[in-house]
């Protein structure tokens, strides 16, 4: 298994700009997510989907679109890029059964914007 | 929200040396990891353990749920250990809320 992976790894954007971020398991995981870590601070939860077609917030939702047409992949939409989105993200990926289960990050993709 | 807590923010260590890093949190919770993020941002899985006491090779931890802490323990620490060591945690289900990591630094 690849586990989790993660496309591009890095990327330089200017502001107004419009990007998608992928994100790929392929463990059959029903739930799937994205975090954003700003420098010296831990991880925060964008976006989450519990399953193909369910998608809800995190905590930092805002200039973020996401869908999951598939139980692989889930890709976050940057609509319009902004300097404060500057930072590294992660696609994290877990059983979910109705319980919690273990998550799986991929490798990160770092994201400037200029 | 849950609210999450760790300490040390910073340690260094000499190679060969035991620490203790501590995770507070405010709720009870279904669902704790600890993660080491290694030098290079990858963030690898040390331990799911939401309850009890589990250990693998060099590294142990201990979550106390009714008393609301994690406590993951580096006996014998090695360079390799270096990293920034981050504990997630949901009350309820698989959305983690991250601690804000203890960086560790161990100095041949």
């Amino acid at each position: 298994n690849a586990g989790v992976t993660q496309t591009p790894k890095f990327q330089v954007l200017k502001t107004g700009q419009s990007m998608t971020l992928q994100c790929a398991q392929d463990m059959n995981h029903e739930y799937m997510s994205w975090y954003r870590q700003d420098p010296g601070m831990g991880l925060r939860l964008i976006h989450y989907s519990v399953g193909a077609g369910i998608t809800d917030q995190g905590e930092v939702p805002n200039g973020y679109n996401v869908s999951r047409s598939t139980t692989e992949d889930f890709p976050l939409r940057l609509l319009s890029a902004a300097p404060s989105q500057t930072s590294v993200y992660f696609c994290a990926s877990s059983i979910d059964r109705g319980t919690p289960y273990e998550q799986y990050f991929g490798p990160g993709t770092r994201l400037t914007v200029t | 929200g849950i609210q999450v807590e760790q300490s040390p923010p910073d340690l260094i260590l000499q190679e060969g040396a035991n620490s203790t890093l501590r995770c507070n949190f405010s709720d009870s919770v279904n669902n704790l990891q600890w993660f080491h993020q290694n030098p290079w941002g990858q963030l690898i899985n040390l331990f799911y353990i939401p309850s009890g006491t589990k250990q693998n090779g060099r590294l142990s931890a201990t979550t106390v749920a009714t008393e609301r802490y994690s406590l993951l323990y580096i006996s014998s620490s090695q360079t390799t250990d270096s990293g920034v060591y981050f504990c997630g945690l949901d009350d309820a289900g698989n959305k983690l809320t991250f601690g804000g990591g203890t960086r560790v630094l161990v100095k041949p």
